[in-house]
């Protein structure tokens, strides 16, 4: 079976600031894709950025970057200078074979 | 329209009721996923489609729940007999096609069902 697992049930940051949302996940799958998705109040999930399992450069997308860890089994997001349209719930997710599963969520909170 | 839309946005119904929650995918997407969100959690997921049939539906929690997709374009879950632990988030998602490693889903606003 495959587990996500977010321990940061909430965070916050000051605006301009860097945070880092911790993500762990368990599979006995090789290959895999890893995401991390956005999710304001509105609920719509939106796509922050993916990380395919068989590359071990880190996937970067503008202020969003990924620490993975293939053997930790660790895919940590960093946000580089925090907006406050960044404050959302967000989920890591684990996609194997069609199989997605989603963690419980961290809350970030960017303060002005 | 360019995203994924689901209607209604909001549903209330009282127990026992029948309801029908409505995903119209993003145009040429042949994969189409319904997931369910209770308060305070991620995602569950419940069925995916390939086309017009229901690939994977291991995620329905029981035989109340039902999906159906008869074009290959917009889909209905459809729940019967609703119980008050019915009440959640369900969201719809869709991807260019099922299968194809790690295709990027993208999901639609849910509809918040609640079931008094």
């Amino acid at each position: 079976a495959q587990t996500v697992t977010q321990s940061q049930p909430e965070m916050s940051v000051q605006e301009a600031e860097t945070v880092t949302l911790s993500c762990t996940y368990d599979t006995s799958e090789n290959n895999y894709y890893l995401f991390w998705y956005k999710q304001p109040p509105s609920r719509q999930m939106i796509l922050v950025i993916r990380q395919e399992a068989y590359k071990q450069q880190n996937a970067t997308e503008n202020r969003f970057s990924v620490n993975f860890q293939k053997a930790a089994k660790s895919f940590s997001l960093k946000i580089s200078d925090s907006q406050l349209g960044d404050t959302a719930m967000y989920f890591c997710a684990l996609w194997n074979n069609n199989d997605m599963r989603f963690g419980a969520g961290t809350r970030l909170t960017v303060k002005p | 329209g360019a995203g994924v839309s689901q209607t209604p946005s909001n549903k209330v119904t009282e127990k026992g009721k029948y309801v029908e929650l409505r995903c119209d995918p993003i145009s040429g997407h042949t994969a189409l996923y319904w997931y369910r969100q209770s308060l305070g959690q991620g995602p569950e997921f419940l069925i995916y489609f390939q086309g017009t049939g229901a690939a994977d539906d291991s995620g329905l929690p029981n035989d109340r729940f039902f999906a159906v997709r008869p074009e290959g374009s917009v889909s209905t879950l459809k729940i019967q007999r609703t119980e008050r632990g019915d009440s959640a988030v369900y969201l719809c998602a869709s991807s260019l096609a099922a299968g194809t490693a790690g295709d990027t889903q993208y999901f639609g606003p849910g509809t918040r069902l609640t079931v008094l």
